[in-house]
């Protein structure tokens, strides 16, 4: 069942600026994933987070997360064109599957 | 290189002609799954697989059967297609998500299937 719920829907910036989605979940999860899917092709992980941390970073990628508020951010440094893509959180919890948002599309201009 | 391979990529077929969706990993993963990709719905989990074997129903198990006869391969069965399976559908693998929580998931290129 779907859990994570990205926001916002879509954002549009242009090269060189800074990209942030936002993820909200409802219940207690076991880490938080991020990622990314190119038009049309399969989905690429970025990040993992684990729910006893609080941020990560991955290069251009800063991930934040607030068990307490049950929400997760991807930040996005120096946007590239190619970095235009849907970015998808997806959660995990003592279970088997990961539960995926609807994903938020990002259009980085040049 | 590690990877997931699905085929075929493209399909189009006609309601109710059974069909079969491969796929396979080369990265000894026990943990496979399948989802279904659908505009304004995400992602949703088809079934999932955590070794040889053992197989279980996702959030949207009607209408498909999988199998799980070998480590690496994971088919998606449709034995009858209608329409509103017209979808692209994703396999996945991953490490065994059991006890240590899920880990992350490689990702097939995708099959897009049309069913008229």
């Amino acid at each position: 069942s779907q859990q994570g719920e990205e926001d916002p829907q879509a954002l549009s910036i242009q090269e060189g600026e800074n990209a942030t989605m936002n993820c909200s979940y409802k219940t207690s999860i076991n880490n938080l994933q991020w990622y990314r899917q190119n038009s049309g092709r399969g989905l690429v992980h970025l990040i993992l987070i684990r729910s006893n941390e609080r941020e990560k970073h991955s290069g251009r990628l800063r991930v934040t997360l607030d068990t307490s508020k049950k929400s997760s951010s991807l930040l996005i440094t120096a946007s590239r064109a190619a970095d235009t893509a849907s970015y998808f959180c997806a959660t995990g919890n003592s279970g088997y599957a990961l539960n995926f948002g609807k994903g938020t599309s990002l259009l980085v201009t040049p | 290189e590690a990877q997931v391979t699905q085929n075929p990529r493209y399909l189009i077929t006609v309601t109710g002609k059974k069909l079969t969706v491969t796929c396979s990993q080369n990265m000894n993963h026990e943990y496979m799954s399948w989802y279904r990709q659908d505009p304004g719905l995400g992602l949703r989990q088809i079934y999932y697989s955590m070794n040889v074997e053992v197989t279980d129903k996702g959030d949207v198990p009607e209408g498909y059967k999988v199998s799980r006869k070998e480590k690496r391969n994971f088919p998606l069965i449709l034995e009858s297609p209608s329409p509103n399976q017209t979808s692209l559908y994703f396999c996945a693998s991953s490490l065994n998500p059991v006890g240590s929580g899920t880990y992350e998931q490689y990702f097939g290129p995708g099959t897009r299937l049309t069913v008229t």
